[in-house]
């Protein structure tokens, strides 16, 4: 599975939009995007995912530049329960298992 | 709804014992697989399994036994404890085998003396 880089911390206001970004320029053909986040020490919740197409839901939106080698989430208005470490995740659906791959993540700090 | 479910939370051993860490999901997936998390890293797969009697080893295998009897169940399995197996587990589940959104449940941690 391709690597991605991500800030290891971010602040936001509450209220404000929380805009995460990854780097993921080795990204195959036939990977996912895959967002997650890990609030304290419980096990991480998805979020999202896309291939190549913007996805939203009603948790965030999910934008994927047209060469898909970056991606940014976006929490359009951040609140205090958003405070958590978010992880970018990259992946292609294969027999061989779920295989995702957790790396740092970016800590997510949003501010009263 | 009760989702992925962790029994114990909370588990403290003596180097060279033994134990297993419960797994139940409700969901009727066919995917499960564990996860280890050390202070301040991301997860690591350790094992995993696409359907009832079919595991495979993942990133950190080493130390650890599963099995897939059910669908609904897969225990993790440590056969003797060491000082490095500290940690927190997660166990994860989804429906498609190859992708799609993992559920986690609320982890196990535990200490080994």
């Amino acid at each position: 599975d391709a690597k991605t880089t991500q800030p290891p911390s971010m602040d936001c206001a509450e209220g404000r939009a929380a805009n995460l970004p990854c780097n993921h320029s080795t990204i195959s053909g036939n990977e996912y995007v895959y967002w997650y986040r890990q609030i304290h020490s419980q096990g991480p919740q998805y979020i999202i995912h896309g291939l190549k197409n913007n996805e939203t839901n009603e948790m965030a939106s999910l934008i994927i530049t047209e060469d898909r080698k970056s991606s940014t989430l976006i929490l359009p208005h951040a609140t205090l329960r958003d405070t958590a470490v978010y992880y970018c995740i990259v992946s292609a659906y294969n027999n061989a298992g779920n295989m995702l791959t957790f790396g740092g993540g970016t800590r997510l700090m949003v501010k009263p | 709804n009760a989702g992925v479910t962790q029994t114990p939370k909370f588990q403290v051993l003596k180097t060279g014992q033994s134990m297993t860490l419960q797994c139940a999901q409700d969901m009727n997936h066919e995917y499960m697989s564990w996860y280890r998390q050390d202070p301040g890293m991301g997860l690591r797969l350790i094992h995993y399994s696409v359907g009832a009697g079919i595991t495979d080893q993942g990133e950190v295998p080493n130390g650890y036994n599963v099995s897939r009897s059910t669908t609904e169940d897969f225990p993790l399995r440590l056969l003797s404890a060491a000082p490095s197996q500290t940690s927190v587990y997660f166990c994860a589940s989804s429906r498609l085998p190859g992708g799609g959104e993992l559920f986690f449940g609320e982890g196990s941690r535990l200490t080994v003396l």
